[in-house]
């Protein structure tokens, strides 16, 4: 099975700064990384396919790249609404397994 | 507007059963993947299960294979999860997801439900 690990666990940052978050695999996934938002009492979100490809609707300042093990997401500039939680998730191979999510904070 | 509404969820005691409903409307569901994702309370998401869109291959997670079996009707367009012999673990609000490739492309999950809370406790 593929294991993967998120990190940082938490993160504190404040409106308008950059934070990036990172995913590693345990053995190389190709780009079969997906990318979640998730904020308390609402479904998750999908935001990034395929460790880079943006969804429709999601807004620029948020990006992906990576692949093989490692990925990362970054928030160029964040805005209040994108204090949420986010996972990465590997969909190489079943299970599809998710990492242990960051949940991000206001600083 | 694609929407999808668990239900089944409540209070079962350890070793019990239970079987949530994840009933779809919009899209044609016979087309999708489906798949199951739990969060534990002050836990991350789990992904639990996946049925590709014929029903054929299902998949589960190494925490709840032999105990749970994802099926669907697709002449009701509902997805369903059995959970057998129940464990405290298994408290946990329970998703369901489309996948909107056949459930076996890798594809992120696009629509989502709301969730229904499954409590195991004595």
């Amino acid at each position: 099975d593929v294991q993967v690990t998120q990190s940082p666990s938490s993160l504190s940052a404040s409106v308008g700064d950059r934070v990036t978050i990172t995913c590693r695999a345990s053995l190389s996934i190709s780009t079969f990384l997906n990318w979640y938002q998730h904020k308390p009492g609402k479904a998750p979100k999908a935001l990034i396919s395929s460790a880079s490809t943006l969804l429709s609707g999601v807004p620029s300042r948020f990006s992906g790249s990576g692949s093989g093990t490692q990925f990362t997401l970054t928030i160029s500039s964040l805005q209040p609404e994108d204090f949420a939680t986010y996972y990465c998730q590997q969909s190489y191979s079943t299970p599809y397994s998710f990492g242990q999510g960051t949940k991000l904070e206001i600083k | 507007q694609v929407q999808l509404v668990e239900s089944g969820g409540g209070v079962v005691q350890p070793r019990g059963s239970l079987r949530l409903s994840c009933e779809a409307s919009g899209g044609t569901f016979s087309h999708y993947g489906m798949h199951w994702v739990r969060q534990a309370p002050g836990k991350g998401l789990e992904w639990v299960a996946v049925v590709w869109y014929n029903g054929i291959h299902q998949y589960y997670a190494d925490s709840v294979k032999g105990r749970f079996i994802i099926s669907r009707d697709n002449s009701k367009n509902t997805l369903y999860l059995e959970m057998n012999n129940l464990r405290v673990e298994d408290t946990a609000v329970y998703y369901c997801a489309r996948d909107p490739d056949g459930g076996g492309s890798g594809s992120p999950l696009d629509y989502w439900g709301q969730g229904t809370l499954v409590t195991v406790s004595s």
